[in-house]
């Protein structure tokens, strides 16, 4: 099964800052690459997808993509305390349409 | 628009009993999905439903496991019988066409 890495952190920042986390995969075919946030005792929800190499901003939210580096991170900025979550990063296998899943990095923000 | 519903929210049984988890997936949405999810872990996937058919369930422990979406609609996913090691919240999703996919808020299985 390909793999989807990320650092499970916790990752700390103040209220305010900018977070970075970030993902690398296996897939060198990859082309759909997602990110879901899960507060703690609840579903995955997604917030952001990304297709192409580059940034796609969102609001608050900036995707990054590298397809060459087979690395894919999120910006948060002006961080608030509901942004605490775990942070999961999904991409699509080339062949097979699967969603392969990291283990997520853990965010909290400190007010 | 309404989510992805699941039902129940919660199951507690004990092992060897069997279990049942129901899922209706958006509307409009011909692809759903099941997954598992340990604690400290991402979703993983059991099986991949387009329309009726199942298209993927290569991870799905057939001795124990089923499921079935008999009109291409809602699903359902069978244990039995259940063992201590299946305790994790089973969670749906669906998308149109196998794009992005949405979560509905999981069933957590406690096998005692």
């Amino acid at each position: 099964q390909k793999e989807v890495e990320q650092n499970s952190g916790p990752l700390s920042v103040p209220e305010g800052a900018i977070a970075s986390l970030n993902c690398t995969y296996s897939d060198r075919g990859s082309q759909s690459f997602f990110w879901y946030r899960q507060y703690s005792g609840k579903s995955p929800e997604l917030i952001m997808s990304i297709y192409s190499n580059g940034d796609k901003e969102d609001g608050r939210f900036t995707a990054q993509l590298n397809k060459a580096s087979q690395y894919v991170s999120l910006l948060i900025r002006d961080s608030q305390p509901s942004d605490s979550a775990t942070y999961l990063c999904a991409v699509k296998e080339e062949y097979g349409n699967k969603l392969v899943f990291g283990a997520g990095t853990i965010l909290r923000v400190k007010s | 628009e309404a989510g992805v519903v699941q039902s129940p929210r919660y199951k507690i049984i004990e092992k060897k009993q069997p279990v049942a988890f129901w899922c209706n997936p958006i509307s409009g949405h011909n692809t759903l999905y099941w997954y598992l999810q340990n604690l400290g872990q991402g979703p993983e996937l059991l099986i991949r439903y387009e329309n009726e058919e199942a298209v993927d369930d290569s991870q799905l422990p057939k001795d124990r496991f089923s499921a079935e979406r008999l009109k291409g609609v809602d699903s359902t996913l069978k244990i039995q019988p259940a063992e201590l090691g299946d305790s994790a919240v089973y969670l749906c999703a669906s998308s149109w066409r196998n794009n992005e996919q949405f979560f509905g808020p999981g069933t957590r299985l406690t096998v005692l």
